[in-house]
């Protein structure tokens, strides 16, 4: 079946530092991938998107680019801040579905 | 434009009572789901609802949980009675359209603690 596999938390980075969180999935066809993030006391919110191979989603300095050969959608940032501690979260739409699989989240606690 | 609304935020229960949570999609979506995050885990599928039917509710763990959508508005996540493995985190969200790779909107989520 399809699956979502994040690399565990926590994340500790100093400020400024480069950060990169594994993704990787199981799926058939040609899923959408995800990433969301949940600030502490709020909601999950979309961070970006790729529906199709090679295709790199961005947002807020954020990128991830849909790798097919390696079923990868790594999260990259090069400076993070400390309003980045967050729990991110890779997800995946199967091709013709609306269910979305979530990995299990990754905590980033970024210091000053 | 309001996003998804869920209520309420917190809530903090006795095994065996019942615990009621509503959500209130985005306006004009027809579609709404719920997930669940329990501790730790990954946040898994329960149901989803077009309009007021239920298209899917694989997700949903057992029988002590039930969802409705009366008239296609706002839902309900009825769990009765509580168990202790039920505590968790359950978000709702919503969509315009039901295909894959289409955005969804999730709330807040309400933070659900049975002791």
């Amino acid at each position: 079946g399809n699956s979502v596999t994040q690399m565990e938390g926590p994340v500790t980075l100093s400020e400024e530092a480069f950060l990169t969180i594994n993704c990787t999935y199981t799926a058939t066809g040609y899923p959408s991938l995800f990433w969301y993030v949940q600030y502490p006391g709020e909601g999950l919110q979309l961070l970006l998107k790729a529906t199709k191979a090679d295709d790199k989603g961005s947002n807020k300095g954020f990128e991830a680019t849909y790798r097919k050969e390696t079923t990868s959608f790594h999260l990259e940032k090069g400076s993070v801040q400390v309003s980045d501690s967050a729990v991110y979260f890779c997800a995946l739409s199967a091709t013709g579905t609306y269910k979305y699989i979530f990995g299990t989240g990754t905590r980033l606690k970024v210091l000053a | 434009e309001a996003g998804v609304t869920q209520f309420p935020s917190h809530s903090v229960i006795e095994k065996g009572q019942t615990v009621t949570l509503r959500c209130d999609p985005i306006s004009g979506h027809d579609n709404l789901y719920w997930y669940r995050r329990v501790m730790g885990k990954e946040i898994k599928f329960l149901l989803h609802f077009v309009k007021e039917s239920k298209q899917d509710e694989s997700g949903m763990p057992n029988n002590r949980f039930l969802a409705e959508r009366t008239g296609g508005t706002y839902s309900t996540l009825k769990v009765q009675p509580a168990e202790l493995e039920d505590s968790g985190v359950y978000f709702c969200a919503s969509s315009q359209r039901d295909v894959g790779g289409s955005t969804i909107y999730f709330g807040e989520g309400s933070w659900l603690t049975v002791v």
